[in-house]
């Protein structure tokens, strides 16, 4: 099946923007969505379809992807961002349709 | 608006079974699909499965295939997964989902079930 990865951890400062890669064999050409996840809490849809963010997402969180990575962007980031963030790669026609990441724990320092 | 609920906690024996529900409301039951994921503490997320309610067809990721059932009842807009021959491996919390869209984002959650599997 179709094999996604994601880097443990990246860390970011406040305000500043943090990047979250997400690898796959030519990913770009696949549907790409994006959640977050704190502590205890369910995942929660924030970019679906490579770059489109659901209603109540705000626009400091956007996607795009290209040839075998995708890419979460947050700018600004804030303290409330700190989570951990899966990509879920839609691969449709296959016998595993949904594949998620490993997940990359965000830190804001 | 959509709204998952899922069943309580479960402690089960290695070797038994666990089922977990899954209440729908807020839309049409059988034009989505349910997806059911889990993740094991301090894990990721595992894509388990996915049923179509209104055709009834079921897909598992292979590793549960046999050992997995998901089943709807439309009458009452819930969904239920059965795990059997637990062992401590499945410990973990279970999600299901539902999907929106041609390409399965993952829009709406339960609030999930934990299930621990100790003797």
């Amino acid at each position: 099946s179709y094999v996604v990865t994601q880097p443990p951890s990246v860390s970011v400062a406040p305000g500043q923007t943090a990047r979250i890669p997400c690898g796959g064999s030519d990913i770009g050409s696949k549907s790409v969505h994006w959640y977050y996840q704190r502590p205890g809490q369910a995942p929660v849809l924030v970019v679906y379809d490579g770059g489109d963010r659901p209603s109540g997402i705000p626009e400091r969180f956007s996607g795009s992807s290209s040839g075998d990575t995708a890419t979460l962007t947050i700018s600004r980031v804030e303290a409330g961002d700190e989570a951990n963030f899966y990509c879920q790669v839609w691969d449709y026609g296959t016998f595993h349709p949904v594949v998620f990441g490993g997940g990359t724990k965000l830190t804001v320092l | 608006q959509v709204h998952l609920v899922q069943s309580g906690a479960e402690v089960k024996k290695p070797g038994t079974s666990v089922k977990i529900s899954c209440k729908a409301s807020g839309y049409t039951f059988l034009r989505y699909y349910i997806v059911w994921v889990r993740q094991a503490p301090g894990q990721g997320l595992e894509w388990m499965g996915m049923m179509n309610p209104r055709a009834g067809s079921l897909s598992f990721a292979e590793k549960f295939e046999g050992r997995m059932t998901m089943a709807t009842d439309p009458s009452t807009s819930t969904a239920h997964m059965e795990l059997r021959s637990l062992t401590s491996a499945d410990t973990a919390t279970y999600y299901c989902s539902r999907p929106t869209g041609g390409t399965f984002r993952l829009e709406f959650w339960g609030q999930g079930s934990h299930v621990t599997v100790s003797s």
